[in-house]
């Protein structure tokens, strides 16, 4: 089994729809990340939770919501989704050096 | 200016080439990450160091912090290395990564 599980792999949602991403990682680390990955760009950092009762935005949280429902699970939810979030989502987790481990990714398309 | 820049964004090599790719950073950083993009999209965390080299297989991870540089080296390079190279800069301040741009390698047979 992967450390870090993403789903769904990939989704394709309409303008407006709430769609709700979903990692959970069998690492047992306290932290968990979620990026957003845009062709040519560096990936940017959407959240971030260093324990279940922490959560912290990134520098691209607008439009954007989590939840931390357990150490290991840490879903990411677009309220209203919208076609400039169609990207490439992945969910990684850490220890706490910094040494992250990553999702496969979640490529969403909002038509 | 970007806070982390690398350098090729595109290499195509012959097999069997010796690879550098390189990665400046302008920040303070309590580490410094290389990890590798494989062309079905999946991220791998290859090293992570904090000084001096790391060697894993075909792999080398250099840092000198004084001058905020970084490379990655392939040796004896091979097609299933082709995949996007990407450094990020551990910040000191807050621990968060601050992600390169990557680099794109091909490693034609």
């Amino acid at each position: 089994d992967a450390d870090v599980t993403q789903t769904p792999r990939n989704r394709i949602t309409k303008t407006g729809k709430r769609i709700m991403l979903e990692c959970s990682q069998t690492k047992g680390h306290d932290r968990m990340y979620w990026y957003r990955q845009d062709p040519g760009l560096g990936l940017r950092l959407i959240y971030y939770s260093f324990d279940v009762k922490d959560i912290n935005k990134g520098e691209i949280s607008d439009g954007y919501s989590v939840s931390r429902q357990a150490q290991a699970k840490f879903s990411l939810s677009l309220e209203s989704a919208i076609p400039n979030q169609t990207a490439l989502y992945f969910c990684a987790t850490s220890d706490y050096t910094g040494f992250a481990f990553f999702g496969q990714g979640t490529r969403l398309t909002v038509v | 200016k970007n806070e982390v820049e690398q350098s090729p964004q595109n290499l195509t090599a012959q097999e069997g080439e010796f690879i550098t790719i390189n990665c400046s950073y302008s920040v303070g950083i309590s580490a410094l990450h290389w990890l590798q993009q494989h062309p079905g999209g999946g991220i791998v965390s290859l090293f992570m160091l904090s000084s001096g080299k790391k060697k894993h297989g075909r792999l080398i991870a250099t840092i000198n912090i004084q001058e905020k540089h970084s490379s990655l080296h392939i040796t004896a390079s091979h097609p299933r290395d082709s995949a996007v190279y990407i450094c990020a800069a551990q910040a000191v301040s807050n621990y968060q990564l601050i992600w390169g741009a990557g680099t794109k390698l091909i490693i034609k047979p």
